[in-house]
C-alpha cells in the first residue's frame, strides 16, 4: 500500500525554524515528483512547493519563496521542508503529497504547524 | 500565475441529485486539471486527473469535463458519502493554484 506520513509539526515563535519531514512507503520513491500543500485551519488547499524525481530542480509559492526549502533524500525515501522565519500566516496542517500525471495521487495524514507567540 | 475561481463555493443538493460545480481558469490549462474531494479531518482525494480520467477506484458516477478554461465536475445520483468540499487545481505550471473550494451540503 503507498503511504506518506509527515511528522515534524509543533508549535514555533513567529521568526523561529521548522524541519518537516515525509516518510514515503509502497512505491519506488524516487521516480515520482513530490510536493507539499498546506491548508489553514477552516480555510482551502494551498500548493507550497515541488520538488523534482532527482532533487534538482525545487519550485516554490511566491508565499514561501526565499523562506522555506524543499528536499529529498532517496536513499531514505524520505521529503523534508526546511521552513525559516516563519510568520503567523503560516500556520497550517501541511501535507505531502505524490505527483502522478500532473495530479497529487497519494497524500499523507498532514503534520499541523502552528506559529504563535 | 493561472488564477482559477470556483462555483458555487456551498451547494445544497438531496441524496439522488445530479449536481455540477465548475471551474475556470485565468488562460488556457488546455486539460491540466484536476479534482479532488476532501471530508472534514481528512486528507484531499484524487478524484479526477487531466480534466476527464477518473482515477482508480472512485465511483463512475463522478465525471469531469472540460478543457481551455472552462471544467466541471458532476456527480450523478449523489450519494450520503458525497458530502464533502471539493477542490479543482490546475495543474499545468507552477503555482499549481487550487479553486477556493465548494462545500457540497445536504
Amino acid at each position: 500500500e503507498m503511504q506518506l506520513v509527515e511528522s515534524g509539526g509543533v508549535v514555533v515563535q513567529p521568526g523561529g525554524s521548522l524541519r518537516l519531514s515525509c516518510a514515503a512507503s509502497g512505491f519506488t520513491f524516487d521516480d515520482y515528483d513530490m510536493h507539499w500543500v498546506r491548508q489553514p485551519p477552516g480555510k482551502g488547499l494551498e500548493w507550497v512547493s515541488l520538488i523534482t524525481w532527482d532533487g534538482r530542480s525545487p519550485y516554490y509559492a511566491d508565499s514561501v519563496k526565499g523562506r522555506f526549502t524543499i528536499s529529498r533524500d532517496n536513499s531514505k525515501n524520505s521529503l523534508y521542508l526546511q521552513m525559516n522565519s516563519l510568520r503567523t500566516e503560516d500556520t497550517a496542517l501541511y501535507y505531502c503529497a505524490k505527483n502522478r500525471a500532473n495530479a497529487f495521487d497519494i497524500w499523507g495524514q498532514g503534520t499541523m504547524v502552528t506559529v504563535s507567540s | 500565475d493561472i488564477q482559477m475561481t470556483q462555483s458555487p463555493s456551498t451547494l445544497s443538493a438531496s441524496v439522488g441529485d445530479r449536481v455540477t460545480i465548475t471551474c475556470r481558469a485565468s488562460q488556457s490549462i488546455s486539460s491540466w486539471l484536476a479534482w479532488y474531494q476532501q471530508k472534514p479531518g481528512k486528507a484531499p482525494k484524487l478524484l479526477i486527473y487531466k480534466a476527464s480520467s477518473l482515477e482508480s477506484g472512485v465511483p463512475s458516477r463522478f465525471s469531469g469535463s472540460g478543457s481551455g478554461t472552462e471544467f466541471s465536475l458532476t456527480i450523478n445520483s449523489l450519494q450520503p458519502d458525497d458530502f464533502a468540499t471539493y477542490y479543482c487545481q490546475q495543474c499545468k505550471s507552477y503555482p499549481y493554484i487550487f479553486g477556493q473550494g465548494t462545500k457540497l451540503e445536504l
